[in-house]
């Protein structure tokens, strides 16, 4: 069993660019959340996408978007970046209509954002 | 809007003593409180989870329990290891959303 994949692992970026990334769910998973984790804090949820469709969206702006592909794998874009911005991007999947809940995290990708 | 919050902050045990963690939450429509642990560089990883319609649950070392009137929810970890150091989240999931609201964490220090 495959688990959450994310690349990349680590990159960086100066304000006002724009940033892709990318997420391959659990195998067998047909459900992909992104969660924001700044330095010390709790993952903030950011949205969810289910067939391919934002299926829930947390408290941030649009210029965070995403797309969930017919694999189930999803892309996590942020457009003209801010310093704020800076921070782990978690991935997570589940199986939607499940009963245990759980969600599967990948190890995450960390924006730097100078 | 839906809040948990989580203390204390750090915790600091000899190792094989006990460590609790306590979480409140603020929506009464919450119904799956997981707790995760996420270790340096890592994605966070699920050790325990609990239901709405069940009071306590034990796995090995590690239990969880729920006082929904109260709103609380609580970990504990028994005769705790250098390898338990980590830190722990706990989590509500508001009424069927697959949405996680996230404590602020706990850092769990175990010396040998």
């Amino acid at each position: 069993e495959t688990g959450v994949t994310q690349s990349p692992t680590h990159l960086i970026k100066t304000r006002g660019q724009q940033v892709t990334l990318r997420c391959s769910s659990q195998s067998g998973h047909n459900t992909v959340s992104w969660y924001q984790q700044a330095l010390g804090q709790g993952p903030q949820f950011i949205f969810q996408y289910y067939r391919e469709e934002e299926n829930g969206r947390g408290n941030f702006p649009p210029r965070f978007s995403g797309l969930q592909f017919p694999n189930y794998s999803s892309e996590l874009n942020v457009n003209a970046l801010e310093l704020d911005d800076s921070a782990l991007y978690l991935c997570a999947s589940s199986v939607r209509d499940r009963v245990t809940g759980e969600l599967f995290f990948g190890e995450g990708s960390r924006l730097t954002v100078l | 809007g839906e809040n948990v919050e989580q203390h204390p902050s750090t915790l600091s045990v000899q190792e094989g003593d006990s460590a609790v963690i306590k979480c409140t939450y603020s929506d009464s429509a919450s119904n799956y409180f997981p707790w995760y642990k996420q270790e340096l560089g890592k994605g966070p990883q699920l050790i325990i989870d609990i239901r709405s319609n069940v009071g306590e649950k034990k796995d090995q070392r590690i239990a969880v329990t729920l006082n929904k009137t109260a709103k609380h929810f609580s970990l504990h970890i028994t005769e705790t290891q250098p390898e338990d150091s980590a830190v722990y989240f706990c989590a509500a999931e508001p009424y069927n959303t697959d949405k996680l609201i996230f404590g602020t964490g706990t850092r769990l220090q175990v010396f040998p």
